[in-house]
């Protein structure tokens, strides 16, 4: 079944911890994003990639990194750095048109 | 840089009537692609129609329609015969076509919600 795995669904942070989402997509795409959603509105872009072994800062980079060693995967980290992290995350994938995985609901606790 | 504006952040329709989405859209690109996604409460993102920039013909899928106007940098979604089902937050996307100088970035609007009355 083509498309894009976002895992986990829900994850929980403690303070000062990192925390990595994955990203894995069979699509074959050379694009791919990740994007915050906060309650209520848009998505903001956090980070692309274009090709493996490149990937460009989008709006609100800061307090995250990424990652793209495989054509496949492109993991997002949460970082201490993060101050308010709690969010709805999203991956996407582009190739005449976007495709999305199910999310990640980050919470702080 | 490439930014997406939709202006309205909510709005209602009767069902079974038609609604009007906006959405504005500034590039200096020339050849493009122009999305309307839908979310609803699931938070899975839906395509629901795209455009190709260098196309004149405007997009149609069932009751959707879009009216591009290149010129005016505007891409308003229509919803005809309007169902309980489409209530969910819809979002505007821009996304350059490779080769392009800003290849590949996908960039949304604020998103409008739309909620469908009974």
């Amino acid at each position: 079944d083509g498309g894009i795995t976002q895992s986990p669904k829900y994850l929980f942070r403690k303070e000062g911890q990192n925390v990595t989402l994955s990203c894995e997509q069979n699509l074959n795409h050379d694009a791919m994003y990740w994007y915050r959603q906060d309650p209520g509105q848009g998505l903001r872009l956090i980070y692309y990639s274009q090709i493996v072994n490149d990937f460009q800062k989008g709006d609100i980079a800061e307090g995250y990194s990424v990652s793209r060693e495989k054509k496949e995967s492109f993991p997002l980290t949460v970082t201490s750095a993060q101050k308010n992290p709690t969010a709805f995350y999203l991956c996407a994938t582009a190739g005449v048109q976007a495709f999305f995985g199910q999310g990640t609901r980050l919470t702080v606790v | 840089a490439q930014t997406v504006t939709q202006s309205q952040p909510e709005m209602s329709v009767q069902e079974a009537e038609t609604v009007t989405l906006s959405c504005t859209y500034d590039t200096s690109e020339n050849n493009y692609y122009l999305f309307w996604y839908k979310q609803p409460p699931s938070r899975q993102m839906i395509l629901v129609i795209r455009q190709e920039a260098y196309k004149q013909q405007n997009a149609t899928e069932n009751r959707f329609s879009v009216n591009f106007q290149k010129a005016a940098k505007s891409f308003s979604l229509k919803i005809s015969d309007s169902q309980l089902g489409d209530t969910a937050m819809y979002f505007c996307a821009f996304m350059t076509v490779p080769g392009s100088s800003n290849t590949g970035k996908l960039i949304f609007g604020q998103g409008t919600t739309l909620q469908v009355k009974p």
